[in-house]
């Protein structure tokens, strides 16, 4: 089983500025690791995803996540907001052996708020 | 290309009645699934599907229903809705080629109270 431990209910950061929102994960099976966003009223969006490789992933608007083994987090940055990054996010994985399922397991979710 | 669907946008019921919400994907994807998104909870997985007339429970499955009888539609049927399941609902569709690396595409989501 796995759990996704999202440790910031809510960031507020002022426009331009950097941020930086944890996550952590705990299973008992090797995982694949995805960051979606939620905008007001939508569905979720991915924003990147880890499946091997380089530690560093990019995704999408700017920003970028770095997979860490030994302590099992999978941080997303940004080196600078906007207001229009305003949303929920949401980390989550899903197991590398496929039992068909494919369920994801998501965290609880960040509000970031970006003010002027 | 609409993506992935879903209706209605907002639903009230009361304690016993029946629903089905809608779900639809565009894409040709043979992977559908539910799930249910609660405050402080993120989102939990329902029903799934692997392709047509294929089905099976994911984590939280009780009190709903659904079937799978074409590739592009997923409906989920509440039977006797109960105020526990007052929820924001999604419906996600995905290919199924590499496994559980696929992203999965979610619809907007529907929001259903349950007085």
């Amino acid at each position: 089983a796995q759990s996704v431990t999202q440790l910031d209910s809510q960031v507020p950061v002022f426009e331009e500025a950097p941020v930086e929102l944890r996550c952590n994960y705990s299973s008992s099976v090797s995982v694949y690791l995805f960051w979606y966003v939620q905008y007001p009223n939508q569905g979720l969006q991915l924003l990147l995803k880890y499946l091997s490789g380089s530690t560093l992933v990019k995704g999408i608007n700017g920003f970028e996540a770095e997979f860490n083994k030994s302590q099992t987090s999978f941080h997303l940055r940004k080196p600078s907001v906007h207001i229009s990054d305003t949303a929920e996010y949401f980390c989550a994985v899903s197991p590398r052996v496929d039992t068909g399922r494919r369920a994801l397991t998501f965290g609880s979710g960040t509000r970031l708020q970006v003010q002027p | 290309n609409a993506g992935v669907t879903q209706t209605p946008k907002f639903q009230v019921l009361k304690t016993g009645q029946s629903m089905t919400l809608q779900c639809a994907q565009d894409m040709n994807h043979e992977y559908m699934s539910w799930y249910r998104q609660d405050p402080g909870m993120g989102l939990r997985l329902i029903h799934y599907s692997v392709g047509a007339g294929i089905t099976d429970q994911g984590e939280v499955p009780n009190g709903y229903n659904v079937s799978r009888s074409t590739t592009e539609d997923f409906p989920l049927r509440l039977l006797s809705a109960a105020p526990s399941q007052t929820s924001v609902y999604f419906c996600a569709s995905s290919y199924w080629g590499s496994g559980s690396r696929e992203t999965q595409y979610f619809g907007p989501g529907t929001r259903l109270l349950v007085l």
